[in-house]
């Protein structure tokens, strides 16, 4: 089972429509959780983390579900430049005495005017 | 400058050469990482330094090696590469290797191709 899944996309949206992305987790000891954007050849930035009792920045909001081991992000007003990749990042022990972040594949998306 | 620098910010290299990449962090933190991202895969973490000491190598093969002479600067040395090697490298830091809640800051990254 892989560490970090989620739906590889593409999502082709119009612009203000709400996009949600999913995301689910393997290691039930994982204690960080976060959004990343990735825009096409840059680097990943993070977008925002996540916490059980849920967070909202503008017009995204993020929800972590401990005990499914699953996280979500909600994209409300769809706009152009929220066309990116979207990476579901777990901050996982290693097991040697460091935590290190574990990503998924990422999900694109596209908002389409 | 801030945040974490990366240069070169492209490199073109044949498999017998040598070359560095190169990554600076003016943000303070005690963690850096070198991290590879390939077409369709998901970043993968290659070498974890934390006060300047290697803590963690996720079976990197010998043709990349590290080197973390201070805490604000980390260098990945590459000789005799393979095509398979061409992705993107990128450098991140953090505060410390900790449960921590703010994430990793990325560089900018080098896409290195080898010919």
């Amino acid at each position: 089972r892989k560490e970090v899944e989620q739906d590889p996309g593409p999502f082709n949206v119009p612009e203000g429509a709400t996009v949600a992305f999913n995301c689910t987790y393997s290691n039930s000891a994982s204690q960080s959780f976060f959004w990343y954007r990735q825009d096409c050849r840059k680097e990943p930035k993070l977008l925002m983390s996540v916490y059980s009792s849920g967070n909202e920045d503008g017009r995204f909001t993020a929800q972590l579900n401990r005990a499914s081991q699953y996280i979500s992000l909600l994209i409300r007003d769809s706009k152009l430049s929220d066309s990116a990749t979207y990476l579901c990042v777990v901050n996982m022990d290693s097991g040697a005495g460091s935590y290190q972040l574990t990503f998924g594949k990422g999900t694109k998306l596209s908002v389409i005017p | 400058e801030t945040g974490v620098t990366q240069t070169p910010r492209h490199l073109v290299m044949g498999m017998t050469n040598k070359k560095s990449l190169k990554c600076e962090q003016h943000l303070g933190h005690n963690a850096m990482y070198w991290y590879k991202q390939s077409a369709k895969k998901p970043l993968e973490l290659m070498f974890v330094y934390s006060l300047e000491e290697r803590v963690e190598n996720n079976s990197v093969p010998s043709r990349f090696s590290p080197e973390c002479p201070n805490s604000s600067h980390l260098f990945l040395h590459l000789h005799t590469l393979q095509p398979e090697d061409s992705a993107l490298y990128l450098c991140a830091s953090s505060q410390d290797i900790g449960p921590q809640p703010y994430g990793y800051t990325f560089g900018s990254g080098t896409r290195l191709t080898v010919v």
